[in-house]
């Protein structure tokens, strides 16, 4: 079984299009996270939920919503996309939130605006 | 803000030679934890380390974590093709949230 999974794999839609990704993990872990890599590989973290409450979101466009209807699933909005938006979106969760527990990541979704 | 750097940005070995990459955090850290990421792949986890000084070893691989917990170094001895990848480090952002990674390192390695 995978242990957090993402959905789309890949993604290739229009400028101004909405569009959604799903994760779900099932390792029971508390903490849940998006993180955007860009073409160079950066890591940047997006948001963060612990079980099902956002603690954390950094300075992302508001057309970006999170949403945690458990604590086992995070999934991610965009509307309007832009061409920039264009990145891999990781998921990933880890036991506790405090940062001193390993991750683990889905596979992540490459997602390409045109 | 806080920051996460990483020397250097890209490293080619030949096969057998030893390659280091190092981190440097602006700030104090708790621990340092260590991902590596396959071309095409995904970041998968390799080592935490929590106390001043700590020495870690898997089998080819070395991590090292500052006296002063703001420096780490991933050292690998006699490199394979199969450590190609990019190799990032990480430290909790302050008040504990989410991990900053560094910028990572990417390896390549010909035979």
């Amino acid at each position: 079984d995978t242990a957090v999974s993402q959905t789309p794999k890949y993604l290739v839609t229009q400028m101004g299009n909405d569009k959604s990704i799903k994760c779900e993990q099932n390792l029971g872990h508390d903490t849940m996270y998006w993180y955007k890599q860009d073409s160079k590989k950066f890591l940047k973290i997006m948001f963060s939920y612990n079980n099902k409450e956002l603690i954390i979101n950094e300075t992302v466009p508001n057309r970006f919503s999170p949403k945690s209807p458990d604590k086992a699933h995070l999934n991610l909005h965009i509307n309007s996309l832009e061409l920039g938006d264009s990145a891999v979106y990781f998921c990933a969760s880890s036991q506790v939130r405090s940062g001193r527990h390993g991750y683990t990541f889905g596979s992540g979704t490459r997602l390409t605006v045109v | 803000g806080q920051q996460v750097m990483q020397i250097p940005q890209y490293q080619h070995v030949q096969e057998g030679e030893d390659f280091t990459t190092y981190c440097n955090s602006s700030t104090t850290l708790s621990n340092i934890q260590w991902y590596k990421q396959r071309p095409g792949g995904h970041p998968v986890f390799l080592i935490q380390l929590v106390k001043s000084g700590e020495v870690k070893k898997q089998k080819r691989l070395t991590f090292q974590f500052g006296e002063a917990k703001k420096n780490s170094s991933l050292h690998i001895t006699a490199t394979q093709t199969t450590d190609v990848g990019t190799y990032f480090c990480a430290g909790p952002g302050q008040a504990g949230t989410a991990l900053i990674f560094g910028k990572g390192t990417t390896l390549s390695v010909s035979s």
